[in-house]
């Protein structure tokens, strides 16, 4: 079965730079879910999308944005990178509905230098 | 906001025995729990969740309990195996009926699961 595509799986970047990363939902899913995740920590919710529209907000900082397309893929445009920022980004996605199942990507591990 | 908390953060067992680990919450308001399991270098991999209308889901070896009372809810692990080893996070949610989807999940600290052969 299709599962959550995530592109690049690693990025490296140096301080101040800007980085995009990628996700392509499980087919027909219609949200998508940003997590950050430290070394050694649990993850973290970032911001979440359902039908392009952003439907719920983390710890997402103000030098992140995101946003879903109409083909339901979405991006996370990360700028002015810390170090702090290094950490594997996983994107989940689900099925709108009473009860959802979020399914994971393999994630993209971002390294700033 | 939701707070999740989980224990133990490491838990050594024998092969063949059981494995229990624990969550509890803060917001009443949260209605889907899953449980994750995450190896090195990959994504969290759902293997069971519930929801607040029931009290008791079994899957195989592996299963969920829910205490909505106590807001909390644990999972069982029965004849555990090596490949069992790896990092177990539970979460909750709070779920938006159709028309505004889900709220993001929020996880407990994560419970590093060892298998001892």
């Amino acid at each position: 079965a299709a599962g959550v595509i995530q592109s690049p799986r690693h990025l490296i970047k140096e301080k101040r730079e800007t980085a995009t990363l990628k996700c392509y939902p499980i087919p027909r899913h219609d949200t998508v879910y940003w997590y950050q995740q430290g070394p050694g920590q649990d993850p973290q919710f970032l911001i979440s999308f359902y039908e392009k529209m952003q439907s719920d907000k983390g710890s997402i900082p103000d030098r992140f944005s995101a946003q879903q397309f109409s083909d339901y893929h979405s991006e996370l445009n990360m700028s002015s990178l810390e170090l702090g920022d290094s950490a594997l980004y996983f994107c989940a996605s689900s099925l709108e509905g009473e009860y959802t199942e979020a399914f994971f990507g393999q994630g993209t591990r971002l390294t700033v230098v | 906001g939701e707070n999740v908390e989980q224990h133990p953060s490491t838990l050594s067992v024998q092969e063949g025995d059981s494995a229990v680990i624990k969550c509890t919450y803060s917001d009443s308001a949260s209605n889907y729990f899953p449980w994750y399991k995450q190896e090195l270098g990959k994504g969290p991999q759902l293997i069971i969740d519930i929801r607040s209308n029931v009290g008791e889901k079994k899957d195989q070896r592996i299963a969920v309990t829910l205490n909505k009372t106590a807001k909390h809810f644990s999972l069982h692990i029965t004849e555990t195996q090596p490949e069992d080893s790896a990092v177990y996070f539970c979460a909750a949610s709070t779920t938006v009926y159709s028309g505004g989807g889900a709220d993001g999940l929020t996880f407990g600290k994560g419970t590093h699961l060892i298998i001892q052969p």
